[in-house]
């Protein structure tokens, strides 16, 4: 059964750092775009970052781009989600989602960033 | 960017009844690249529909996606408890952004 499982949330301070980690399992995620999606508190999804198979290209939504780095480790089967210079309105829980010509086909259960002093 | 506006925000319904909701984008979506996700409190997005019109693995017949171009619908047939969700409309292709919309309660 094809699994990802997100790590690395916790709480950290107005302009901190953090790493989120999402780990892959019963598929070669080398073969498929992996993405970050993350839910505000009581919000609605917000698309965060995509990267391609290779690294070829990364996508990001405009509010995080020049803060968060999507990066991947092909045999690993792992993404990751550097986060720099966070803001409190990046609280939230952040999904990893693997995505094929079906859409975001299978999502990891989140895992929670607090920014907060 | 193309924006996807969800209405209603909130459908109230009761088991047995059916539920029409709707997905509008600011540009043309090609048709195989719509999908809807089902997110129920305390879980991750379920993928319901993709390319539109097409129930992923696991999606009961009652649920249905239809539409073209700017326009899009996911039509649930007598709601079942465990139907009772936020329910969210995505563009995804052929490249980034992704962009979700805002999503439709349908509560009891």
């Amino acid at each position: 059964e094809a699994q990802v499982v997100e790590s690395g949330g916790g709480l950290v301070q107005p302009g901190g750092s953090l790493r989120l980690s999402c780990a892959a399992s019963g598929f070669s995620s080398s073969g498929y775009l992996m993405n970050w999606v993350r839910q505000a508190p009581g919000k609605g999804l917000e698309w965060v970052a995509t990267i391609k198979q290779n690294e070829s290209a990364k996508y990001y939504v405009e509010s995080v781009k020049g803060r968060f780095t999507i990066f991947r480790d092909n045999p690993k089967k792992s993404v990751y989600l550097e986060m720099k210079s966070l803001r409190a309105e990046d609280t939230a829980v952040y999904f990893c989602a693997r995505v094929s010509i079906l859409g975001m086909d299978v999502w990891g259960q989140g895992t929670t960033v607090t920014v907060s002093s | 960017e193309i924006v996807l506006t969800q209405s209603p925000a909130t459908l109230s319904l009761s088991p047995g009844e059916g539920a029409t909701l709707s997905c509008r984008a600011t540009q043309s979506v090609g048709s195989s690249f719509l999908g809807w996700y089902q997110q129920k409190p305390g879980q991750a997005p379920r993928l319901l529909i993709y390319g539109t019109s097409n129930r992923a693995t696991g999606t009961p017949d009652r649920f249905s996606g239809s539409g073209s171009g700017t326009d899009f619908t996911l039509t649930i047939t007598r709601l079942e408890p465990e139907d009772f969700a936020v329910y969210y409309c995505q563009q995804y292709g052929p490249s980034p952004p992704l962009t979700f919309g805002g999503g439709t309660k349908v509560e009891i």
